[in-house]
């Protein structure tokens, strides 16, 4: 069974630009969470998305946002850039959202 | 005080030998506590989850739970080389009628040869 997929895998953006990075998870999971991985940060929880709604927000400002589509497919979009956003961007999909979450390979944004 | 707080390490332990990792919680609601495994470069690897007090086996792994305590444990047994590598544990719980799963900062174990 296919595993959870992330597009692109790289990213170099330039400040001040947007972008859209994009999750389809594992057939049959109707959760998507997205996650920034910094070096000092660790894993910081985005937002969760269950049925196309937005559940959950962690706390990020508003440049930061996501959506769920009807094929549970998610994307996440960043406006505005800044270079503290280089980070890698993880999705996980869950059948419930709190049950075992599996994450995709990531996108390396990095904002120059 | 951290939602989920991890030794950070680095913990070293021989080959063969066991490793013990632990995690707590701040949150007594939690209801689904995990283990992930990160390589370097890579993204998070479920290894266990466990939902219930008590021990999970499975394989060399073995997670304990004791919600009372607001503590999560994973044992590896005959540990190898391939296991040096970033152990992150995540708790789950309710929250705005959706869930929410925060992450410890991970604890970086290094198996000798």
């Amino acid at each position: 069974k296919a595993g959870v997929t992330q597009t692109p895998r790289y990213l170099i953006k330039t400040r001040g630009q947007q972008v859209t990075l994009s999750c389809s998870p594992i057939s049959g999971h109707r959760s998507v969470s997205w996650y920034q991985q910094t070096p000092g940060q660790g894993l910081q929880f985005l937002f969760e998305y269950f049925s196309e709604t937005q559940r959950n927000k962690g706390n990020f400002p508003g440049r930061f946002s996501g959506r769920q589509f009807s094929n549970s497919r998610s994307e996440m979009n960043v406006s505005t850039l800044e270079l503290g956003d280089s980070a890698l961007y993880l999705c996980a999909s869950s059948f419930r959202g709190n049950t075992e979450a599996f994450f995709g390979q990531g996108t390396r944004l990095t904002v120059v | 005080q951290k939602e989920v707080e991890q030794n950070s390490g680095p913990l070293s332990v021989p080959e063969g030998a066991i490793a013990s990792l632990n995690c707590t919680y701040s949150d007594r609601v939690s209801q689904s506590f995990f283990w992930y495994r990160q390589y370097s470069g890579k993204s998070p690897e479920l290894i266990m989850s466990i939902y219930s007090n008590g021990d999970k086996e499975d394989g060399r792994f073995t997670a304990q739970l004791n919600k009372a305590s607001q503590y999560v444990s994973l044992l590896i047994r005959d540990s190898q080389p391939s296991d040096s590598a970033t152990y992150l544990c995540a708790v789950n719980r309710d929250s705005n009628g959706g869930f929410k799963t925060i992450f410890g900062a991970g604890t970086r174990l290094f198996v000798k040869a």
